[in-house]
């Protein structure tokens, strides 16, 4: 079965500065790999995905991932962290012996300082 | 109108309560699931369902029952509601070709 497992249940960050949200995953076939953000009170909204296609993917609001078939990872990264960041970020696999299902990690909760 | 409607947005019931979340989608998707959400645990899958004769269990079924009416709808439902279900409720659909996720806005669910 697939798992990630997101280090660091808490990142904090200053305006301006470099954000990176780390994921690992457990796959045993090629994985489909996927940041989620959620605003407080709010539901899912997609950052961006990986499907086998570039190793590096850019998302919506700047982010980008990078999958490292080596590492087993999918870090997220943002060059330059802005106010309205502070969310919680969920990685997320497919699952393929459950239908498909997202199976997600346990999140980290980003906090942007002035 | 949302690809993914839950109803309702907010409940409270009381303990041994039953109550059923519902969910419908415009999406066309055959696959929907349901998912719980609890401060740092993330989301985890209690049901899926390839279509409406197909439904699995998924990593925290127990306490949990759901019906796929039709390929739109898809039903959760707490028989008998206890406190520690207190969480949130997310519908999600997928299209399996292009690996795309709907989710809904989910359901605040508080049992007292």
């Amino acid at each position: 079965a697939q798992s990630v497992t997101q280090l660091g249940s808490h990142v904090s960050v200053s305006e301006g500065a470099l954000v990176l949200l780390r994921c690992n995953y457990s796959s045993s076939v090629p994985p489909y790999l996927f940041w989620y953000v959620q605003y407080p009170n709010q539901g899912l909204q997609l950052l961006l995905k990986y499907t086998s296609a570039a190793t590096l993917v850019k998302g919506i609001n700047g982010f980008e991932a990078e999958f490292k078939k080596s590492e087993t990872s999918f870090h997220l990264t943002k060059p330059s962290a802005h106010m309205s960041d502070a969310a919680e970020y969920f990685c997320a696999v497919s699952e393929p012996q459950a239908g498909t299902a997202l199976i997600f990690g346990k999140g980290t909760t980003l906090s942007v300082s002035s | 109108d949302a690809d993914v409607t839950q109803t309702p947005r907010n409940r409270i019931t009381k303990t041994g309560k039953r109550i059923m979340l519902e969910c419908s989608q415009t999406k066309g998707h055959d696959r929907m699931y349901w998912y719980r959400q609890d401060p740092g645990l993330g989301l985890r899958l209690i049901y899926y369902s390839f279509d409406v004769k197909d439904i699995n269990k998924g990593e925290i079924s127990d306490g949990y029952s759901v019906s796929r009416q039709a390929q739109a709808k898809f039903s959760l439902s707490l028989e008998s509601a206890i406190p520690n279900q207190t969480a949130f409720y997310f519908c999600a659909t997928s299209d399996l070709g292009r690996l795309g996720y709907t989710f809904g806005s989910g359901t605040r669910l508080t049992v007292v």
